[in-house]
């Protein structure tokens, strides 16, 4: 079974320019969240959809950010205009069932985000 | 004070050692507890799901003490392999909005 897939691997961009970061969960989840891993940071938490609807977008730092679930499948998150602190790890991570709280979470290998 | 507090480390363990790490949460309500093993440069990986009752998955034994609000991960006879950086993980639940928190994780090294 294919595992979650994230691209791109590595982006460079400067700042003001845009990104689009893209995850494809492991086929059949219906939970897909994305998190964020600045320098010497611990991972944060951005948001949850169950299928295509936000279920919690609480963790989004601010309206630069927007992410998508077209349709249920796969996510995009879009930066725009990328910012310096944006920099980081973006993780993807899906789960198969509707209750979220006892499930285990599988990663995807992560966007490496450097904003100059 | 931070939701999920972990000692940063790193701890140097010579093989075959039995190390111990420790986490402690804040959310009392909180629901479900893991333990993650992360690998330089990639991504996290369930190690082991924690509950009330203890378990064990071979070399792994891990300990929850809602009382405390206090999670523990066991290694017994390390490998270099268990080399890693280990994450505490909880998820508050239906009250937490179900926003899983990451500790910033114990770095482990295993020495020959």
């Amino acid at each position: 079974e294919a595992g979650v897939t994230q691209f791109p691997s590595h982006s460079v961009i400067e700042k003001g320019q845009t990104v689009t970061l893209r995850c494809d969960p492991i086929s059949g989840h219906d939970n897909l969240y994305w998190y964020r891993r600045v320098m010497g940071k611990e991972i944060k938490f951005l948001l949850h959809f169950v299928k295509e609807s936000k279920q919690d977008e609480s963790g989004m730092p601010n309206n630069r950010f927007l992410a998508e679930r077209t349709g249920g499948t796969y996510s995009t998150l879009k930066v725009q205009p990328a910012e310096l602190e944006d920099s980081g790890v973006y993780f993807c991570a899906s789960s198969p069932y509707r209750q979220p709280t006892q499930e285990t979470q599988y990663f995807g290998p992560g966007t490496r985000l450097l904003v100059l | 004070r931070k939701e999920v507090e972990q000692d940063p480390g790193p701890f140097n363990v010579p093989e075959g050692a039995t190390v111990a790490f420790n986490c402690t949460y804040s959310n009392s309500a909180s629901q479900s507890f893991f333990w993650y093993r992360q690998d330089c440069r990639k991504e996290p990986k369930l190690l082991m799901s924690v509950y009330s009752s203890g378990n064990e998955d071979g070399r792994f034994t891990a300990q929850l003490n809602r009382a405390s609000q206090y999670i523990s991960l066991l290694i017994r006879d390390s490998k270099l392999s268990d080399s890693a950086t280990y994450l505490c993980v909880v998820n508050p639940g239906e009250g937490g909005g179900f926003k899983t928190i990451f500790g910033a994780g114990t770095r482990l090294f295993v020495k020959a």
